[in-house]
């Protein structure tokens, strides 16, 4: 497995305060993702990268924004938090030899 | 609208007895398709995947197999066990797409 670590793993923040979280991968991987899950809606994408400062945004982009300074750092910022974004976040990783993504643990965040 | 879907929600099955879970796709320009695996607390892991130029594809109690003219993809586990207790989910690519579009899980429940 990739070696990807999210930071925090658990947060609980108040509605309309900022809210940066980290994915870190060792693997020198290209392509990163970051996606919520929720329940009856599985994986959904937010926001991805296909190399340092390449960015594009998923379906559920709103209110989201990334940057990714270094290959092996890809941060995803919430400017205002709002209670719709509690969720559990997950960051992936992809080689550009083959389709499998490889996943972190996943940051659960509570916005109350 | 939700293109991959996994309209069981949850499958319970006997040790030892055949698995089956199903995904449903509406996108014909699909060209690959792959099976993760999530426990609780935990990111997703990759299974097993499948080109749409494929019909089968195994891995050791791992058999994905893909009906392309009924938009169909199914998972077998044979014998399945204890272990594979876990939320399945099936994602599917886009050609010359960076993402993934994933169904909303299917929960496995192994029975002793």
């Amino acid at each position: 497995d990739a070696g990807i670590t999210q930071s925090p793993r658990h947060k609980v923040t108040e509605t309309g305060t900022p809210v940066t979280l980290r994915c870190h991968q060792t693997e020198n991987h290209r392509y990163m993702y970051w996606y919520r899950q929720d329940p009856g809606h599985g994986l959904r994408l937010i926001h991805y990268s296909y190399g340092v400062k390449d960015t594009d945004k998923g379906e559920v982009s709103d209110g989201y924004s990334v940057s990714r300074s270094k290959t092996e750092d890809f941060l995803l910022t919430l400017e205002s938090a709002t209670s719709s974004q509690t969720s559990v976040y997950f960051c992936a990783t992809r080689t550009g030899a083959t389709y499998e993504q490889y996943f972190g643990p996943g940051t659960r965040l509570t916005v109350t | 609208d939700q293109q991959v879907k996994q309209n069981s929600p949850s499958l319970s099955v006997q040790e030892g007895r055949i698995s089956i879970l199903n995904c449903d796709y509406t996108n014909s320009m699909f060209d690959y398709f792959l099976w993760y695996k999530k426990y609780p607390a935990e990111g997703p892991t990759f299974l097993i995947s499948i080109s749409s130029i494929k019909d089968k594809n195994e891995d050791g109690r791992f058999t994905v197999f893909l009906n392309k003219s009924a938009k169909h993809l199914s998972l077998h586990i044979v014998p399945s066990q204890p272990g594979d207790s876990a939320v399945y989910f099936c994602a599917a690519r886009l050609d010359s797409n960076y993402q993934l579009i994933w169904g909303a899980g299917t929960k496995l429940i192994i029975k002793p």
